[in-house]
């Protein structure tokens, strides 16, 4: 299996703020990797497929980049809205998602 | 946009069987990938496996094979995901999800649409 790893585990911010959050792949993935959002209680939100591309109706403060084996996702002006745990997810091979990554207000 | 119904909760006793429904409505249901991944109290999202309906035979991750089925029934565009023997550690939200198929089948899939989720208890 292709292991997904995502740093920070928690981030704390303060709304206005640029946040990155990184997610490795234990082999390369090429650039199958996508980005959720979930909030307590919910189902996981797709934000970006393949690397860096926006899903319709996500807004543009939300970007991603990357291929091969690391992997991006930014946030370029933490809203209220956005306080939330992401996810990574590979699928170029038996999909695999990261372990998440909290962000909460500092 | 696809709408996806699951069935409600379930409370189960360790070594039963739950069998859970994801009923999609919109978009082409024989051509998706449907998938199911599951979500324990507090933790991460864990995929269980998936299927394309068209070509019926599904995909498993490793540690839920010979204990977990997925099925689809395409005249209701219904998927339905079975899990035996089940212990306390499969206490858990299940999600169904739909991907589109990049030809490659259903473990290759990003998801677009999610199900709400249905809470499966395993309890004595």
């Amino acid at each position: 299996d292709i292991q997904m790893t995502q740093s920070p585990s928690t981030l704390s911010a303060s709304v206005g703020d640029r946040v990155t959050i990184t997610c490795r792949a234990s082999q390369t993935i090429r650039g199958w990797l996508a980005w959720y959002q979930q909030k307590p209680g919910k189902a996981p939100k797709l934000l970006i497929y393949k690397a860096s591309t926006l899903e319709s109706g996500v807004p543009s403060r939300f970007s991603g980049s990357g291929s091969g084996t690391e992997f991006t996702l930014t946030i370029s002006s933490l809203q209220p809205d956005d306080f939330a745990t992401y996810y990574c997810q590979q699928y170029y091979m038996f999909l695999t998602f990261g372990p998440g990554t909290k962000v909460d207000i500092k | 946009q696809v709408q996806l119904v699951q069935s409600g909760p379930e409370v189960k006793k360790p070594g039963s069987s739950v069998k859970v429904s994801c009923k999609a409505s919109g978009g082409s249901f024989s051509t998706s990938a449907i998938t199911w991944v599951r979500q324990a109290p507090g933790q991460g999202l864990e995929w269980m496996g998936g299927v394309i309906p068209l070509f019926r035979t599904p995909d498993y991750a490793q540690k839920f094979q010979g204990r977990v089925t997925i099925t689809t029934d395409e005249s209701t565009s219904t998927a339905y995901m079975e899990l035996r023997s089940l212990t306390s550690e499969d206490t858990a939200v299940y999600f169904c999800a739909r991907g589109l198929d990049r030809g490659v089948g259903a473990a290759t899939v990003h998801f677009d649409s999610w199900g709400p989720g249905t809470l499966v208890t395993v309890s004595s």
